[in-house]
């Protein structure tokens, strides 16, 4: 049982190039979130799903995109790197009734 | 959501219990109190949740005063491997965790 895998776990992104952050995980829950978090700062929500193909905006989604056509992934786009994009993110997963589930991280850096 | 206030560090001495203070002073009756550590970045990992009444389990004791506007985790034993930023979350009870709310959290250090 894996949990919630995230990858990559670094990345070094130029500025103006896009990626697409994995994150997947394998116990069938259906709420994932993404999380962004700066040195010496909490977690924000990016964007956040309820279901295979719903999601929802969190506090902090300009500059990202997401979709999720399966339960088990929900993967984050950056359109257009840009250095405040420069953190760690987190994905999680959960359900009613159940606590969240966090990935290890991906590092990246926008330069 | 309710927002909540935490002391930004605490220290404790190995082998005594941490007692960690959270105040949600405006915490509705339909939210739940939980309690999330995130150990040198790695990701967050669960601990403990409760409504109105004390809760205890393998990892931590919870207790929610009376009138629910502050709360107080406790690890009864800390060992150097609690050593950890501490976040107190109030969350709707009729959501699941898909939108948690962290704040900046209480740093708390184990000493030898």
């Amino acid at each position: 049982n894996a949990g919630v895998t995230q990858t990559p776990k670094f990345q070094v992104l130029k500025t103006g190039q896009s990626m697409t952050l994995q994150c997947a995980q394998d116990m069938n829950h259906e709420y994932m979130s993404w999380y962004r978090q700066d040195p010496g700062m909490g977690l924000r929500l990016i964007h956040y799903s309820v279901g295979a193909g719903i999601t929802d905006q969190g506090e902090v989604p300009n500059g990202y995109n997401v979709s999720r056509s399966t339960t088990e992934d929900f993967p984050l786009r950056l359109l257009s790197a840009a250095p405040s994009q420069t953190s760690v993110y987190f994905c999680a997963s959960s359900a009613y009734g159940v606590e969240a589930f966090f990935g290890q991280g991906t590092r990246l850096t926008v330069v | 959501d309710a927002k909540t206030t935490q002391p930004p560090s605490m220290d404790c001495a190995e082998g005594r219990a941490a007692n960690l203070p959270c105040n949600h002073s405006t915490i509705s009756g339909n939210e739940y109190v939980y309690w999330y550590r995130q150990i040198h970045s790695q990701g967050p990992q669960y601990i403990i949740h409760g409504l109105k009444n004390n809760e205890t389990n393998e990892m931590a004791s919870l207790i929610i005063t009376e009138d629910r506007k502050s709360s107080t985790l406790i690890l009864p034993h800390a060992t150097l491997r609690d050593t950890a930023v501490y976040y107190c979350i109030v969350n709707l009870a009729y959501f699941g965790n898909e939108k948690l709310t962290f704040g900046t959290g209480t740093r708390l250090t184990i000493i030898p």
